[in-house]
């Protein structure tokens, strides 16, 4: 069965820390993307990687940064938590191709910060 | 820039009855293709349906169906024979056809009553 795992499902931080959310795929896809979902205002895209080592910008990338370091693994890093970023985070990976290729999304991780 | 609207933050439907979830977009391309996600109470995001906007015909999985209007801009589903399971956030998504991104509705909270 193929899936999008992510590390934690809920997790607590204090402002100031330096957070790591993972999210691992074994359907080797290309595309990874991290997600910030928040009532009312839908998924916002934090960062994409269309490949290893590459990355790009979504619309929310400040106070963000990711690491793409092999194919199956994208890491989000805040790299001072603050208590505006408690949110819902949820990963996707997708294939290169066009078209209908759809996304698959792991569980989410439920982040505080205090 | 792209955007999807889904203008019913929340609706709620009987148990086998029929209901519509609207979502409007803009865009000045030609070539796109339209998602419909599923993300039920701590559960995973998922599709639901997907349409090419080159097709005329419009797609149907079992009891979900879409009504794709090109002119209009509008792309709404339809759920027949409702069901318990059915209940969940709906979201509305936007794909250009050179993109890997997609521009996301804020979504539909669908609830069924037994």
């Amino acid at each position: 069965d193929v899936k999008v795992t992510q590390s934690s499902r809920y997790l607590v931080k204090r402002t100031g820390e330096k957070v790591f959310l993972e999210c691992v795929q074994d359907m080797d896809h290309e595309n990874m993307f991290w997600y910030r979902q928040d009532p009312g205002l839908g998924l916002r895209l934090i960062y994409f990687s269309y490949d290893v080592k590459m990355k790009e910008k979504g619309d929310i990338p400040e106070g963000y940064s990711v690491s793409r370091e092999k194919k199956e693994r994208f890491s989000l890093i805040l790299e001072s938590a603050s208590t505006n970023q408690t949110s819902m985070y949820l990963c996707a990976s997708s294939f290169h191709t066009s078209g209908l290729t759809r996304h698959l999304f792991g569980p989410g991780t439920r982040l505080t910060v205090l | 820039a792209q955007t999807v609207t889904q203008s019913q933050p929340e609706m709620s439907v009987q148990e086998a009855e029929t209901v519509t979830l609207s979502c409007t977009y803009d865009t000045s391309e030609s070539d796109y293709y339209l998602f419909w996600y599923k993300q039920p109470p701590s559960r995973q995001m998922i599709l639901v349906i997907r349409q090419e906007a080159y097709k005329q015909q419009n797609a149907t999985e079992n009891r979900f169906s879409v009504n794709f209007q090109k002119a209009a801009k509008s792309f709404s589903l339809k759920i027949s024979d409702s069901q318990l399971g059915d209940a969940a956030m709906y979201f509305c998504a936007y794909r250009e056809d050179s993109n890997y991104q997609l521009i996301w509705g804020a979504g539909t909270k669908l609830i069924i009553k037994p």
